[in-house]
């Protein structure tokens, strides 16, 4: 069965204070990793697919790593606009169901 | 305006009805998804559709049911033997490389 952890559940940053979020996850063969962020009472956002170890995405402050048992969702000198909850989600070769994790929830303070 | 829709944003149920929520989408995708988010757990799969006028259960069906007559549209009936229905339902699309999410139903069971 495909099981993601995500840590910490919660952080919280001073602005320009950067930081990693760490995603482990198990999966019998990954067609892809996902990263979506996520506002109180709003569906999730879609930020990164990773599809392979060694592979890297960036969108603004926000980098994304992949290897073959985690995956780290950097924030690059964060403002507090970047505070949400951010998922992690793992999709395994030749099936549609993705598997979430809990989220870690960032705090960015002014 | 290309995404996803879910009617209504919040709903309310007297314990022993059965209620249906509504998502839409226009983004041509054939896979559709439910979920189901609860506070300290991650989004749990409750029934999932590939094609038209097929669907699969995901982890948490019981006291849920779908239909798939359309390519755009995907609702799920919450009927009274689910338990505990109190939560946040997410709808979401997807191809192979990324999931989308519509905005949510807030469902409480008075």
């Amino acid at each position: 069965e495909d099981q993601v952890t995500q840590s910490p559940e919660a952080l919280r940053l001073q602005e320009g204070e950067s930081s990693s979020l760490n995603c482990s996850y198990t999966v019998s063969g990954l067609r892809g990793l996902f990263w979506y962020r996520q506002d109180p009472g709003k569906g999730p956002e879609f930020l990164f697919t990773l599809y392979s170890a060694g592979e890297e995405k960036e969108k603004e402050r926000l980098k994304a790593t992949l290897t073959k048992k985690e995956s780290f969702l950097h924030i690059t000198a964060p403002k507090p606009e970047d505070s949400a909850t951010y998922l992690c989600a793992v999709q395994g070769e030749g099936y549609q169901k993705v598997t979430f994790g809990i989220g870690t929830k960032l705090q960015v303070i002014p | 305006d290309g995404g996803i829709t879910q009617s209504p944003k919040y709903l309310f149920r007297k314990e022993g009805q059965n209620v249906t929520l509504s998502c839409e989408q226009n983004l041509n995708h054939d896979a559709m998804y439910w979920y189901r988010q609860d506070p300290g757990q991650g989004l749990r799969l409750i029934y999932y559709s590939q094609i038209v006028n097929d669907f699969q259960k995901g982890d948490i069906a019981e006291g849920y049911s779908v239909s798939r007559e359309k390519k755009e549209s995907f609702p799920l009936t919450v009927t009274s033997a689910q338990k505990n229905p109190t939560a946040f339902y997410l709808c979401a699309t997807g191809g192979y490389n990324e999931q989308f999410f519509g905005p949510g139903t807030r469902l409480t069971v008075l």
